[in-house]
């Protein structure tokens, strides 16, 4: 199957700093989303970007398909954006959703 | 409001006692599907169903049984809960074909059995 990597697997940042979270999938996809856990254990969904570039205030991604990775940016972190990052992608041959073990962000004040 | 809900969102219970988790979402989606979340694993799909009444196993379906009778929901059964079901539990939708295939998650169950 399909695998997905993600890097860095831990990050700690001082409040208002930026930071790249990067997701690497080992085949062609037809869904990528990145999704934020937070300390509930609930999955939000940031982006559904399977390619191209979105941005969501200070959360932006772009997904290079043909390179097979994504990148989630955030910008002005704040301790809220603490949490657990996951991306997830499904194959273009399948329905599965399958994530990569997530980048754990903690922002301190 | 758009959304997944699942009900209990926590349960403690006892090995053997049968228990239903239940799923339902409001969008009109065809796909529906069963994770489970556990340390050091990650997230892994337990069942999920492409439409009413066609379901299908995961990556983890043993010891669980699914059910689509109706579009909107998607019940977890478990019909003798062992301490290694122990999770966190997520139902999740989609519209499940086209260029328009994200999914989205309920809130998840807490389940421990003792």
């Amino acid at each position: 199957g399909i695998q997905v990597e993600q890097s860095p697997p831990d990050l700690i940042l001082q409040e208002g700093a930026n930071s790249t979270l990067r997701c690497n999938f080992s085949d062609s996809v037809n869904n990528l989303q990145w999704f934020h856990q937070n300390p509930w254990g609930q999955l939000i969904n940031l982006f559904y970007i399977p390619s191209g570039t979105k941005q969501n205030g200070r959360l932006s991604a772009t997904t290079v398909a043909t390179e097979r990775y994504s990148l989630l940016y955030i910008s002005s972190s704040q301790t809220t954006d603490s949490g657990v990052y996951f991306c997830a992608v499904t194959e273009t041959s399948g329905s599965r959703l399958t994530f990569g073990e997530g980048t754990q962000l903690t922002v301190n004040p | 409001e758009a959304q997944v809900t699942q009900n209990p969102r926590y349960l403690i219970t006892v090995t053997g006692k049968k228990l239903t988790v239940t799923c339902s979402q409001n969008m009109n989606h065809e796909y529906m599907s069963w994770y489970r979340q556990d340390p050091g694993l990650g997230l892994r799909q337990i069942y999920y169903s492409m439409n009413v009444e066609v379901t299908d196993k995961g990556d983890v379906p043993e010891g669980y049984k699914v059910s689509r009778k109706e579009k909107r929901n998607f019940p977890l059964i478990l019909e003798s809960p062992s301490p290694n079901q122990t999770s966190l539990y997520f139902c999740a939708s989609s519209s499940g074909s086209g260029s328009d295939n994200e999914q989205f998650f309920g809130p998840g169950t807490r389940l421990t059995v003792l």
